[in-house]
């Protein structure tokens, strides 16, 4: 059973524009949420998060958006630029739970020059 | 300073073999993770120690042991390797705040 999923296996984008991945999951205790990039061959590196008391959180480039009743959480990057290219994962974590984190399958992001 | 190491990197090995991969964090945290992510690229939780204490178990086989000798230092033992143990690996750790830092993963390919 997934509970965090990514739908779109991948995305391609121009230098510039915006990009938004998407991220739905299944399990209302879920009451905070992360995205982390990960370029080949490395770890994957934490980007933002963001609580399920709030439905927006903003850091430069990056925005979060959390719909809780949707249960869809998406990420913005604006501009895109070519060093975003790379995978992005959503991850989500109750409290209950301490801080085991259950993630989507990702999604890679081109970004063209 | 690499926030969190493993070694190997590169670990190909034959079936049936004893093989370990070691982690170490020098950020001061309490919990540390062992994640698998598989063919199809999802990341799944195996291990969780907190403070050298095993705090999450997974649905693994007996052939995985981690070993925790200190709060820095998550190791991970597999006996009598299987062909669909090859996978990247990845050691994390978090200190409290959901946020975990990820090592740079151990490519496992069983022959």
């Amino acid at each position: 059973d997934q509970q965090v999923k990514q739908n779109s296996p991948s995305l391609s984008v121009q230098e510039g524009r915006i990009s938004i991945l998407n991220c739905d999951y299944t399990n209302s205790m879920f009451d905070y949420f992360l995205w982390y990039k990960k370029y080949p061959a490395e770890g994957p590196t934490f980007l933002i998060s963001i609580s399920s008391i709030k439905d927006k959180n903003e850091d430069g480039r990056f925005t979060v958006f959390l719909n809780k009743s949707a249960k869809h959480l998406s990420l913005h990057i604006v501009p895109s630029q070519p060093g975003d290219s790379a995978v992005y994962f959503c991850a989500a974590s109750k409290e209950t739970s301490g801080s085991r984190l259950t993630f989507g399958e990702g999604t890679q992001l081109t970004v063209n020059p | 300073d690499t926030a969190v190491s493993q070694t190997p990197k590169y670990l190909v090995t034959q079936m049936g073999n004893d093989k370990s991969i070691k982690c170490e964090q020098n950020l001061g945290h309490d919990t540390m993770y062992w994640y698998k992510q598989d063919s199809k690229k999802f990341l799944k939780i195996m291990f969780s120690y907190n403070n050298k204490e095993l705090i999450i178990n997974e649905t693994v086989p007996n052939r995985f042991s981690p070993k925790s000798p200190d709060k820095a230092h998550l190791n991970l033992h597999i006996n009598s390797l299987e062909l669909g143990d090859s996978a990247v690996y990845f050691c994390a750790s978090e200190g409290g705040s959901y946020e975990q830092y990820f090592g740079p993963g151990t490519r496992l390919t069983v022959t």
